[in-house]
């Protein structure tokens, strides 16, 4: 049972859509991380949230940090192509070293 | 500085062969990642130095991987007797002790083990 479990494991939409994606866990975190990933690329940091219920808006991405601080989400509005990539959250452990999850590989279609 | 850099992008290999990666972390950060990434999975972690020490190693870094940093600045990560399920991208990140900011991720080196 991986630490992070991300859903749905894949997406395909069509430009304009709506989407949510989910970071789900058991365990209870200090903080959290948002990557997107583009393909031949290494992972690139959206935001880190850190306090329950906490919200933070990048342009049409919200995050939110659950209550509990034990799940995340990520809503995009009106995706765009440019959106296509793998979108990873992580979780740093107690010698600061970043756990990820297994990603939600999104594609939006022109 | 232009980030964290990674030699060579790609890498294809026989089995059997060892294979050696270089990864230029960011000059103000002192630790140092290894990740490894199969298709379709989130990056799984191998093993991080601060500064020069490495600190620790996963279960997933067999005896016929070894990574070096030997002045604190770059780093190797070598593979011997390389296996067909070798074959992943290979990451590299650095960042600062609190990783609150982030890591930063290089582009990865490919391998193929043919």
């Amino acid at each position: 049972t991986q630490l992070l479990e991300q859903s749905p494991q894949f997406l395909s939409i069509q430009e304009g859509e709506n989407l949510t994606v989910y970071c789900n866990s058991s365990s209870v975190f200090s903080s959290l991380q948002w990557y997107r990933q583009e393909p031949g690329e290494g992972p690139v940091l959206l935001v880190t949230v850190v306090t329950g219920g906490e919200v933070k808006k990048l342009k049409r991405l919200t995050f939110q940090f659950g209550d509990a601080r034990k799940d995340s989400s990520l809503h995009i509005t009106a995706a765009q192509p440019g959106d296509t990539g793998l979108y990873l959250c992580a979780v740093t452990n107690a010698g600061n070293m970043l756990t990820f999850g297994g990603g939600t590989r999104l594609m939006v279609k022109p | 500085d232009t980030g964290v850099s990674q030699n060579p992008r790609h890498k294809i290999t026989k089995r059997g062969q060892n294979v050696t990666f270089r990864c230029d972390p960011i000059s103000e950060h002192n630790r140092l990642y290894w990740y490894r990434q199969t298709l379709g999975q989130g990056p799984e972690f191998l093993t991080y130095f601060q500064n020069e020490a490495q600190l620790e190693k996963s279960r997933l870094l067999s005896d016929r991987f070894s990574a070096e940093r030997p002045k604190g600045s770059f780093s190797t990560l070598e593979i011997q007797r390389t296996e067909q399920g070798d074959s992943a991208m290979y990451l590299c990140a650095s960042s600062f002790v609190v990783s609150a900011y982030g890591y930063t991720f290089g582009s990865g080196t490919r391998l193929t083990v043919v």
